[in-house]
Order: C-alpha cells, then structure tokens, then sequence
C-alpha cells in the first residue's frame, strides 16, 4: 500500500494568516482527494484533482496536484476559524482503486 | 435524511468480547467500505464491498468480519476484543467519485 505523508501535522495560526499543506509521496496516484473532518464527524470531500499540475480552488482554498502526480498542496489563504479542522489528503492507488488516506494535518485558526 | 448511518455511535466493552457494529447507506450506491481511525487520527482502509461482495480485505486479522446483506448494508463484527481494538470505526460509501463517511462509531476496549 502506498504511503501518503503530509506536513505539517499540527499548524496553529491566528486570523487572516495563510498557510499551506502539503502531502506528498513516491508513488504515483490516478488522482488526488482532500478532505476535511470536524470532530465527531466523518470526513467530507473538498475537492478531487485528476490531471497533473492542476490547480482548483474552492473559494479561499487552492489545491495543486503535481505535475508527477505524486503530490498534492492544499492553500489557504486569510484563514477563518471556521476553516479549523483535519485536512486529509487522499489518493486513488492506479491496480486496486483504494482510497488511500495521508497522515493528516490539524488545523487550528484563532480569532 | 442521514446519507451514511452507523450505530452505535459509542461502545465501551471489556477484552474478549464480541461486538457489532451496523452500517446503512440511502445513496444507492454499489459500494462501501470501512476505515479505522487511530488516536493519531490516522485513517486506514479496512475493507470495501462493491454490491455484496467483498474487493479489498486490508490484512485485518480474522477477528474482523464483514457481513453485507445487502448492498445499503456493511456490517462489522469484532470477536475477541482486544485493547488495540479502540479506535473510531468509519463506514463510508461511495459512488466511484468521492466518499460519503457516516459520523463514526467510537469503540473503546478496557
């Protein structure tokens, strides 16, 4: 099974700032998820990328699929504390069409 | 309506029982699955079904057993619990494009 690791694992920030995570991998995927879990809730999709160096965004999130499609980066910019959550990344491995997940990154926006 | 509902919702047990846990899907879709959620929040695929048949058993031990009775229905089934068992159990299913996830089930072993 191929592995999904994404950085930072943690990210506290204040109000208005922008940040960036990342996920990346060695192995190639057909295409590319994220998505975001509030406590006690199940994850719900953001948004799939399928073609390497594509780019979406949703409103004041940018997701990038890299060129290899090995890698993906999720954007936020002027975050809200309402964006505060776990941000999963998730690829489809290309033989079995698992849904592999990545390790997660938690963030945390404060007023 | 919910889409993806899994009961219970929380489940305390001690080692060495036997516990369920039910999944129902109205989306009409062909295909469900179940993840394991740990306490780093890491979420591993365990099993998926496509219309009552079982596509990807992920190296779970035998103490995990999937039922599907139906293609709206993913059962769990855990003999023999054990401390490493604890953990948030999620039931998704999906359309091929994206999965619906059902608000977990958190079990906890003592």
């Amino acid at each position: 099974t191929q592995l999904l690791e994404q950085s930072p694992q943690f990210l506290s920030i204040q109000e208005g700032e922008n940040l960036t995570v990342y996920c990346n991998s060695s192995s190639v995927f057909s295409s590319l998820q994220w998505y975001r879990q509030e406590p006690g809730e199940g994850p719900v999709l953001l948004v799939t990328v399928v073609t390497g160096g594509e780019v979406k965004k949703l409103k004041r999130l940018t997701f990038q699929f890299g060129d290899a499609r090995k890698d993906s980066s999720l954007h936020i910019t002027a975050a809200q504390p309402g964006d505060t959550g776990l941000y999963l990344c998730a690829g489809f491995e290309y033989n079995t069409d698992k849904l592999i997940f990545g390790t997660g990154t938690r963030l945390q926006v404060f007023p | 309506d919910t889409a993806v509902s899994q009961t219970p919702k929380y489940l305390v047990t001690q080692m060495g029982n036997d516990k369920s846990i039910k999944c129902e899907q109205n989306l009409g879709h062909d295909t469900m699955y179940w993840y394991k959620q740990d306490s780093k929040k890491f979420l591993k695929i365990m099993f998926s079904y496509n219309n009552k048949e079982l596509i990807i058993n992920e190296t779970v031990p035998n103490r995990f057993s999937p039922k599907s009775p139906d293609k709206a229905h993913l059962n769990l089934h855990i003999n023999s619990l054990e401390l490493g068992d604890s953990a948030v159990y999620f039931c998704a299913s999906s359309d091929l494009l994206e999965l619906f996830f059902g608000e977990g089930s958190r079990l906890t072993v003592l």
